[in-house]
């Protein structure tokens, strides 16, 4: 059964810092691993969508990498802003791309 | 392009009553998931459709249903409503040729009393 984990549950930066997201999976038979945003009451929002056969995605000031024999992914988000704070999923696709699977997220506020 | 849209965007039931919750999914998405979210939880997978078919089940009771029509869009149908239901209802829409990228709608918000 696949579990997905993300560390730390909750973070708290000044403005302007660079941070990384933290996302573990315990089986790396994966067809993809996606990235989203969630603010609160709302729906998800896809951040960096990375394929099984990929290394890292860069979106903006955001960068996604992959390390699927080692079941890790990392989101790097540089020069934080107030308005990064929201929830940050993490998502992995299996079953030929039927399923997803969340961990529970990262709590990110960034602070003026 | 429109993006993936679900209505109501919240609904009060009584436990024991029936609920359809709709999703239209986003334009050349041939794929529909639904996904039960709890507070402070990670969305739960609970099906998904593809042409019309289920392609795929979570670990939710068969009183939990669903349907795709031809024109790709979805329903959830929840029966005999119990107060742990309650949650937000997420749908995703994809397809095979963007690799299973997966958008997401704003979600129903589902309070059974």
């Amino acid at each position: 059964k696949q579990e997905v984990t993300q560390i730390p549950a909750a973070l708290s930066v000044p403005e302007g810092e660079n941070l990384v997201l933290n996302c573990s999976f315990t089986d790396s038979a994966i067809y993809n691993l996606q990235w989203f945003r969630q603010d609160p009451g709302k729906g998800l929002t896809s951040l960096l969508l990375i394929q099984s056969s990929q290394r890292e995605q860069t979106s903006g000031r955001l960068n996604a990498s992959l390390d699927k024999s080692s079941g890790r992914s990392t989101l790097y988000i540089a020069a934080s802003q107030p308005g990064d704070s929201a929830t940050y999923l993490c998502a992995v696709c299996t079953g030929g791309g039927n399923k997803l699977t969340f961990g529970t997220g990262t709590q990110l506020k960034v602070e003026l | 392009e429109t993006g993936v849209t679900q209505s109501p965007t919240h609904l009060i039931k009584t436990r024991g009553q029936q609920v359809t919750l709709r999703c239209s999914s986003q334009s050349g998405h041939n794929t529909v998931s639904w996904y039960q979210q709890a507070l402070g939880q990670g969305p739960q997978f609970i099906f998904q459709y593809y042409r019309e078919e289920e392609n795929g089940r979570g670990n939710f009771p068969p009183r939990f249903s669903g349907l795709q029509f031809p024109n790709y869009s979805s329903e959830l149908n929840v029966n005999a409503l119990e107060l742990d239901d309650s949650a937000l209802y997420l749908c995703a829409s994809s397809t095979r040729d963007l690799g299973y990228g997966y958008t997401f709608g704003s979600g129903t918000r589902l309070t059974v009393v």
